[in-house]
């Protein structure tokens, strides 16, 4: 699977849009990019998932560039129930999910 | 939808003895099932995929016969923890392959 790089925290506002984002420079044509969450002690929660189209649901946005080399995780309206830490992956179909140290969000009042 | 539940949350047990961790998925069957472990500070580390039916596939590094892991239906897997030590306190987590893949909300073990 391809590898991910993501910056280790970042703060964001109550109210604003969260922007993450995430380097897969190395990904192949047939790996997805995932993002999934994990707020403190539970289990991660799946956010969205894409290949090459922006896909947008109830959670977030997710953007993928042209050349797919990199991502951005959008949340639109930033709570304080957004704090955790956010994990973007690479995986083709068929594959185990490979979780790295993710993004710390704090959201801040 | 797509609910994972594990039982318990939390466990403490002295160690030597052995611990049995519950996962299900109560909205969706699930052929594949996946067990993590996750340090404090630390990011998920996969242990095995499990599916339905038969054995278990171990990462390396992990010891089959500490961790056993049951898939007897396509609604449930267990992991044993056999004759535990202090060194594997951990938070545990399932997860299930639907649609995506969906964990559960962890199993804090505590081994004294």
């Amino acid at each position: 699977d391809a590898k991910t790089t993501q910056p280790p925290s970042m703060d964001c506002a109550e109210g604003r849009a969260a922007n993450l984002p995430c380097n897969h420079s190395t990904i192949s044509g047939n790996e997805y990019v995932y993002w999934y969450r994990q707020i403190h002690s539970q289990g991660p929660q799946y956010i969205i998932h894409g290949l090459k189209n922006n896909e947008t649901n109830e959670m977030a946005s997710l953007i993928i560039t042209e050349d797919r080399k990199s991502s951005t995780l959008i949340l639109p309206h930033a709570t304080l129930r957004d704090t955790a830490v956010y994990y973007c992956i690479v995986k083709a179909n068929d594959y185990k999910l490979s979780f790295g140290a993710g993004t710390t969000v704090t959201v801040r009042a | 939808g797509a609910v994972v539940s594990q039982h318990p949350s939390w466990v403490i047990c002295k160690s030597g003895t052995s611990v049995k961790i519950e996962c299900r998925s109560l909205d969706f069957q699930a052929t594949t099932m996946f067990w993590y472990r996750q340090f404090p500070k630390q990011s998920l580390m996969l242990m095995a995929t499990s599916n339905e039916g038969s054995k278990a596939t171990y990462e390396q590094g992990v010891e089959k016969d500490k961790f056993l892991i049951n898939h007897a239906s396509l609604t449930l897997s267990t992991l044993t923890v056999t004759s535990a030590h202090p060194e594997d306190s951990s938070f545990y987590i399932c997860s299930a392959q639907g649609a995506e893949q969906y964990f559960g909300p962890g199993t804090r073990l505590t081994v004294t």
